[in-house]
């Protein structure tokens, strides 16, 4: 069973650059797995990031950027804001129509 | 402006089913495919099942293929999730998500609000 894996938790002070990454359980993740990224925050709906590896969604600001970093999936954002602060989800297509999440990095902003 | 707009949510005892339906507006709803993705309470997400525009094919999670179907009706602009044999594990918050413009899209860029399904005794 295919394990998407991302770190549990992350903390950062506002202004500094994180990045965040996707992996597999087994093997690399490239860019035919699509990488997909949404931030949520409690009680709300998900909202899209970045696509199809390094695609910024519409209204996404530029201090949100995606990568392939060696063999994982990358998020990186620069210069932390206090609003960041929530959950950041990666979501892989895995072919034959299947995708899988990961488990979401909560990213906290001292 | 792209609405989505879930509903059919709510308190189901364990063995039973509910149908889950997610009204949409905004954009041409016959031209691109439609998921489902949960998120259990105080859990990540899930990929749930996904259906292509036309409805002809339809994909599931492992966790769920065999007792959840996903349908649509493109005359009505609405999406569908029949949830069958629930278990204590299948609550969670439903989402329902439109597939991302473009062939080589397999992202999800706009997202409902969530219809809750509690499965309890």
């Amino acid at each position: 069973q295919t394990v998407v894996t991302q770190e549990p938790s992350f903390s950062v002070s506002p202004g500094e650059t994180i990045t965040l990454t996707c992996g597999l359980s087994s093997g690399s993740v490239s860019t035919s797995h699509y990488p997909s990224w949404y931030q949520q925050t409690p009680g709300q709906a998900p909202r899209t990031l970045i696509y199809s590896t390094n695609t910024r969604s519409s209204g996404v600001p530029d201090r949100f950027s995606g990568s392939i970093l060696g063999n994982k999936a990358a998020l990186t954002i620069t210069g932390v804001q206090a609003d960041d602060e929530s959950d950041y989800y990666c979501m892989l297509y895995m072919g034959s129509g299947i995708r899988v999440f990961g488990g979401g990095t909560k990213l906290t902003v001292l | 402006e792209v609405q989505l707009l879930e509903s059919g949510g709510g308190l189901v005892q364990p063995g039973g089913s509910l149908r889950l339906s997610c009204a949409v507006s905004g954009f041409t709803f016959s031209s691109y495919a439609m998921s489902w993705v949960r998120q259990a309470p105080g859990k990540g997400l899930e990929w749930v099942s996904i259906i292509t525009d036309s409805g002809s094919k339809t994909y599931y999670a492992d966790s769920v293929k065999g007792r959840f179907t996903i349908s649509r009706d493109n005359s009505k602009n609405t999406l569908y999730l029949q949830v069958n044999s629930l278990r204590a594990e299948d609550t969670a918050v439903y989402f329902c998500a439109k597939r991302g413009v473009g062939s080589d899209s397999y992202h999800f860029d706009d997202w409902g609000q969530g219809t809750l399904v509690t499965v309890s005794s």
